[in-house]
């Protein structure tokens, strides 16, 4: 099984700084994909990372990828009211297993 | 942009009664998923399909089956709903086709939050 766990479980901050999140998986992974979502409604997909990519970027997000650790982590710059949500790593090879998500609160 | 719609977002049904929840995608994806989310457990892959007519079993398939008659929808069936069967269900489409299905991006429904009294 590929449940590994998101960490941590909550994390509140002030708007405007940064937040990172980590996500842990056990077995080898050929991807791995961050997804946010809004209270009540479905996911929206973030960033897609290859196994053989150490580090991405969409805009204020960052993920790297520790495959000798069998981590990753999404960073979000410069947080925004609006990034209020929860976030979820997706890992796997035929299909994805997701955690159970990091609820992100930002203080405005 | 891509649209995927789910047929009610809320529902609610009495133990026993048989359900169907319907998921549709407006982009001719070849993948499409059923994920059940609940408190503490995260999202739980139910079924999948990556073809029209095929499925495969998610992690959690007992209780549920579904049908994929055409590409553009996929239905959830829960044959004797149950109070445990109480979630919100989400559907999401994907590219393919590929062994690896996790190589591309899902896109997801807004929800069908059921509750079985």
């Amino acid at each position: 099984s590929q449940q590994g766990e998101e960490d941590p479980q909550a994390l509140s901050i002030q708007e405007g700084e940064n937040a990172t999140m980590n996500c842990s998986y056990k077995t080898s992974i050929n991807n791995l994909q961050w997804y946010r979502q809004n209270s009540g409604r479905g996911l929206v997909h973030l960033i897609l990372i290859r196994s053989n990519e150490r580090e991405k970027h969409s805009g204020r997000l960052r993920v790297t990828l520790d495959t000798s650790k069998k981590s990753s982590s999404l960073l979000i710059t410069a947080s925004r009211a609006a990034d209020t949500a929860s976030y979820f790593c997706g890992k796997g090879n035929e299909k994805l297993t997701f955690g159970t998500g990091t609820r992100l609160t930002i203080i405005p | 942009d891509v649209k995927v719609t789910q047929s009610s977002r809320y529902l609610v049904k009495r133990t026993g009664e048989k359900v169907f929840l319907e998921c549709v995608q407006d982009m001719d994806h070849e993948n499409m998923f059923w994920y059940r989310q609940d408190p503490g457990l995260g999202l739980r892959l139910i079924y999948f399909s990556y073809d029209v007519k095929m499925k495969e079993k998610g992690d959690i398939p007992e209780g549920y089956s579904v049908s994929r008659e055409k590409k553009e929808r996929f239905s959830l069936i829960l044959e004797s709903a149950s109070t445990n069967q109480t979630s919100m269900y989400l559907c999401a489409s994907s590219l393919g086709p590929g062994t690896y299905l996790s190589s591309y991006e899902q896109y997801f429904g807004p929800g069908t939050r059921l509750t079985v009294t």
